[in-house]
């Protein structure tokens, strides 16, 4: 099936570190991504991996990726409430251009 | 560079109505694709455009149209609205397979 899952809530307190969890189904996933959005707004791009790939880090931001279990995540170090949003996991296909498909998003609370 | 630009941001219509959004990807950029985001249903995929040609499609009626100019820019169209076509259309552009980066998006409301 298109089933990307995620959770939907995560409260965290400010300096901790974060980790937001995703599943999919599809095992011709290429690329899976991160994206973040604040209310009102559209998606920012935060960060992506290849399938190829185990881990990524981009400065406060490691991507997990365990391609056995369909399984990735998302760290954030030293949570800022300024991360306070909605995180969204999403894979693209082989052989299925530009259509990427979406977890329903996690919440995610940070407390000062 | 510029990044995805979406107008406009915010529309009212009435059902029965048709409405037409636009979007303007980043410089140098072929692909467009949308996306309907509502509470209920998430995010689903619309249609991706390359090269002024549809290159997939999602599961939407065809009352959801779409196309590409010359210049990359996209217009997609909704006819005969109904109230469930309210929802946050997001855009995005991309230059290979590896990305996809999203506009502001416009905010339809059907009433």
């Amino acid at each position: 099936g298109e089933d990307v899952e995620q959770s939907l809530f995560l409260s965290v307190r400010e300096g901790d570190s974060s980790v937001i969890n995703c599943t999919y189904t599809d095992s011709s996933s290429t690329y899976l991504y991160w994206y973040k959005q604040e209310p009102g707004a559209g998606l920012q791009l935060l960060t992506y991996i290849f399938s190829n790939m185990d881990m990524k880090q981009d400065q406060r931001l490691t991507v997990l990726l365990n391609k056995k279990d369909k399984h990735l995540s998302l760290r954030i170090a030293d949570t800022q409430t300024g991360d306070s949003a909605i995180y969204f996991c999403a894979e693209s296909r082989s052989g299925n251009t530009g259509k990427l498909i979406f977890g329903q998003g996690t919440t995610l609370q940070v407390k000062p | 560079k510029a990044g995805v630009t979406q107008t406009p941001r915010y529309l009212i219509k009435t059902r029965g109505q048709q409405v037409t959004l636009s979007c303007s990807p980043i410089s140098g950029h072929r692909s467009v694709s949308w996306y309907q985001q509502t509470p209920g249903q998430g995010l689903q995929f619309l249609f991706e455009y390359f090269s002024e040609t549809q290159r997939n499609k999602g599961n939407f009626p065809g009352r959801f149209s779409g196309r590409q100019f010359s210049n990359s820019r996209s217009e997609m169209n909704v006819s005969t609205l109904e109230l469930g076509d309210s929802a946050l259309y997001l855009c995005a552009s991309g230059q290979g397979k590896e990305t996809q980066y999203f506009g502001p998006g416009t905010r339809l409301l059907v009433l």
